[in-house]
């Protein structure tokens, strides 16, 4: 089973920062089953990124991620207030389990 | 772009069950894979079950409801289900489905249902 690591925990920045946001795997993933969510408080999560740097629908422009192996990052360039959130990558391959990080909580600072 | 919208959410004593749906609109529904992701309170995200699209025959669990959870589908209703038995109080959670997308062979859920609470307690 793959697991998936996020770091920082907790990442405190200022509206107008860039935010950078890890992810590890605990073995080598393709970067075609590899997903960024942003979750907010008492909603549902919200696909950001899949395969690793493409963005889905109606996603700004301000959401970039790279990477591949077994470290992946996403990027948000410059903060806005909407963007402070819970994110969590996913690795999502060919067969289970689907798993999830733990979870990177992006607060205002 | 699809929307879900889940229910069967309440409170059950430990042992006991209950069945959880959700209805699609807006997309072709068999033509999907479908999960169910849950999340207990203040955690993260915790994948399930997993149902192919078409006929539903390739199904998967996670190995914390392997035996206990059965995961169905009926496309004539737009519908996936879950049915849980022998809940246990780690069982509660709120109950997301979400839609599997492989299009471009590319894997990801991208769309999501606003989830219903399941509390196991006594």
């Amino acid at each position: 089973e793959i697991v998936l690591t996020q770091s920082p925990g907790t990442l405190s920045l200022s509206p107008g920062e860039r935010a950078t946001l890890s992810c590890r795997a605990s073995q080598t993933i393709s970067n075609i089953y590899f997903a960024w969510y942003q979750q907010k408080p008492g909603r549902a999560p919200r696909l950001l990124i899949y395969a690793t740097s493409n963005r889905a629908t109606g996603i700004p422009d301000r959401f970039s991620g790279s990477g591949s192996g077994t470290d992946f990052t996403l990027t948000i360039s410059r903060l806005e207030s909407e963007d402070f959130a819970v994110y969590y990558c996913q690795h999502y391959g060919t067969s289970p389990p689907y798993t999830f990080g733990q979870g990177t909580k992006l607060e205002i600072k | 772009e699809g929307q879900l919208v889940e229910s069967g959410g309440d409170l059950v004593q430990p042992g006991g069950s209950l069945r959880l749906s959700c209805v699609a609109s807006e997309f072709t529904f068999s033509k999907y894979s479908m999960h169910w992701v849950r999340q207990a309170p203040g955690k993260g995200l915790e994948w399930v079950s997993y149902i192919v699209g078409g006929s539903g025959s390739d199904i998967y669990y996670a190995d914390s409801v392997k035996g206990r959870f059965t995961i169905s589908r009926d496309n004539a209703k737009n519908s996936v289900y879950v049915q849980m038995n022998s809940l246990r109080a780690e069982d509660t959670a709120v109950y997301y489905c979400a839609r599997g997308n492989h299009d471009s062979g590319s894997h990801r859920m991208d769309v999501w249902g606003k989830g219903t609470t399941v509390t196991v307690s006594s």
